[in-house]
């Protein structure tokens, strides 16, 4: 089972900052099969970016995805308040088919 | 507009099943597929299994194959999920979700209910 590791657990940045976040896949895995969700507390996880760097209707430019094989990234440039939450990365295996997810890494505000 | 609204917090005892209920609108229920994942306390998201909303097939994950049963109710536009043989190791916020795509299980989730909690005291 492929494990994803994310990095670091928590990241303080103040807003207008940008944020550099992680996620690293225990083996090579498919660039189409790579997402990132973001969660606020009491909500659910909202999808930002599928297809490893393909942003979800409705998010803003200021978020983008990149990587491919074992290592990916989260960038979020000029960090708005409300960006302040905790980030997942997920991926999907097709056989046997099964979706995983990362174990977070929280956004707080410096 | 895609809305799943899910059934409100569970308090069960150990040994008992819970079913949850995740009710759609917004869209052809029969065309897409639902998902269920839950979020334990400091613990990663896990996916739990699908349910086709229109033939009614289903798959699930092995953790939770044998204790798992996802269903739905076309008529009502409503899916649920049932675990049975909860421990405390169960309590966890329950989500449907589902991809954008008609008639696939997807790679990603899109929509997602809003959760329900379910406790199990230990």
């Amino acid at each position: 089972e492929i494990v994803l590791t994310q990095s670091p657990g928590t990241l303080s940045l103040s807003p207008g900052e940008r944020a550099t976040l992680s996620c690293r896949a225990s083996q090579t895995i498919s660039s189409s099969y790579l997402a990132w969700y973001q969660q606020k507390p009491g909500q659910a996880p909202r999808l930002l970016i599928y297809g490893a760097s393909s942003r979800a209707t409705g998010i803003p430019d200021r978020f983008s995805g990149s990587g491919s094989g074992t290592d990916f990234t989260l960038t979020i440039r000029r960090l708005d308040p409300e960006d302040f939450a905790v980030y997942f990365c997920q991926q999907y295996d097709s056989s046997p088919q099964r979706y995983t997810f990362g174990q977070g890494t929280k956004l707080e505000i410096k | 507009q895609v809305h799943l609204v899910q059934s409100g917090a569970e308090v069960k005892n150990p040994g008992a099943s819970v079913k949850v209920s995740c009710k759609a609108s917004g869209f052809n229920f029969r065309s897409y597929v639902v998902h269920w994942v839950r979020q334990a306390p400091g613990q990663r998201l896990e996916w739990m299994g699908w349910i086709n909303g229109g033939n009614g097939n289903t798959k699930y994950s092995q953790k939770f194959q044998g204790r798992v049963t996802i269903t739905r109710d076309t008529s009502a536009r409503t899916g649920y999920m049932e675990l049975s043989s909860l421990t405390s190791e169960d309590t966890a916020v329950y989500y449907c979700a589902m991809p954008s795509g008609t008639g696939i299980t997807g790679t990603e989730f899109d929509y997602w209910g809003q959760g329900t909690l379910v406790t199990v005291p230990s």
